[in-house]
């Protein structure tokens, strides 16, 4: 199984200011026939299921406003919430889909308001 | 729109069997995977398994022996069986499935239901 390990567990940051999320991968999720990272990024907020904001890396999902932005390749991979707001309060989650079909999710990092 | 409805008994007894539907609406089940993902409370995410509309079948090794996963397609409906539950199947168990683009499904989740949690206790 590929693991994704993120970092922080928690985070807390002020309204207006940038937000980063970290999440790791045990083994390379980049491939070399299309040189796309098979990583996506998830928002849950309590009571609901999770909402997808990326993938492939670095590709918003239709709807998801810009001030969300996915970076990184090979191992090493980030979320940003460059200007956080009341409603990105929620968990964050990163997904490895390399490992067809053996699919697995980071532990999740809490996003708070300080 | 693609809609996902979860359904099924809420509490399960240890040793027993633990049954959910999912009921799709909005589009045809044929040509697509359909998985099942669940989530213990206050934990993270753990992708359990996927259905063809064919009925093949991809199930995590984890609970491979436990698992077994059907389609319906004249209902829209796909199932998860978990069979010799213990506490440690209580979780929210979703059901899901994989955006599509150009015909394929990609591997990540843009359709979920929203969840029923089911709890494992005597």
């Amino acid at each position: 199984d590929i693991v994704m390990t993120q970092s922080p567990d928690s985070l807390a940051v002020s309204l207006g200011e940038r937000a980063t999320i970290n999440c790791k991968s045990s083994q390379s999720i980049l491939s070399s026939s299309n040189n796309k990272n098979y990583v996506a990024w998830y928002q849950q907020k309590p009571g609901q299921a999770p909402k997808l904001l990326i993938y492939w890396a670095s590709t918003r999902e239709s709807g998801v406003p810009d001030r969300f932005s996915g970076g990184g390749s090979g191992t090493d991979f980030s979320l940003t919430i460059s200007s956080l707001q009341a409603e990105d309060v929620a968990i964050y989650y990163c997904q490895q889909y390399y490992n067809v079909p053996q699919y697995t999710f980071g532990q999740g990092t809490r996003l708070e308001i300080k | 729109q693609v809609q996902l409805q979860e359904s099924g008994p809420r509490l399960v007894k240890p040793s027993e069997t633990l049954s959910l539907t999912c009921t799709v609406s909005g589009v045809s089940m044929h040509h697509y995977y359909w998985t099942w993902i669940r989530q213990p409370a206050g934990k993270g995410l753990e992708w359990l398994g996927r259905i063809y509309s064919t009925g093949s079948t991809n199930y995590n090794p984890s609970l491979k022996s436990r698992l077994t996963m059907s389609v319906d397609t004249s209902k829209n409906q796909f199932s998860l069986t978990l069979t010799s539950v213990t506490a440690a199947d209580t979780a929210i168990y979703y059901c899901a499935r994989e955006r599509v683009m150009d015909s394929a499904q990609l591997g990540m989740f843009n359709y979920w239901g929203q969840g029923t949690l089911v709890t494992v206790s005597s």
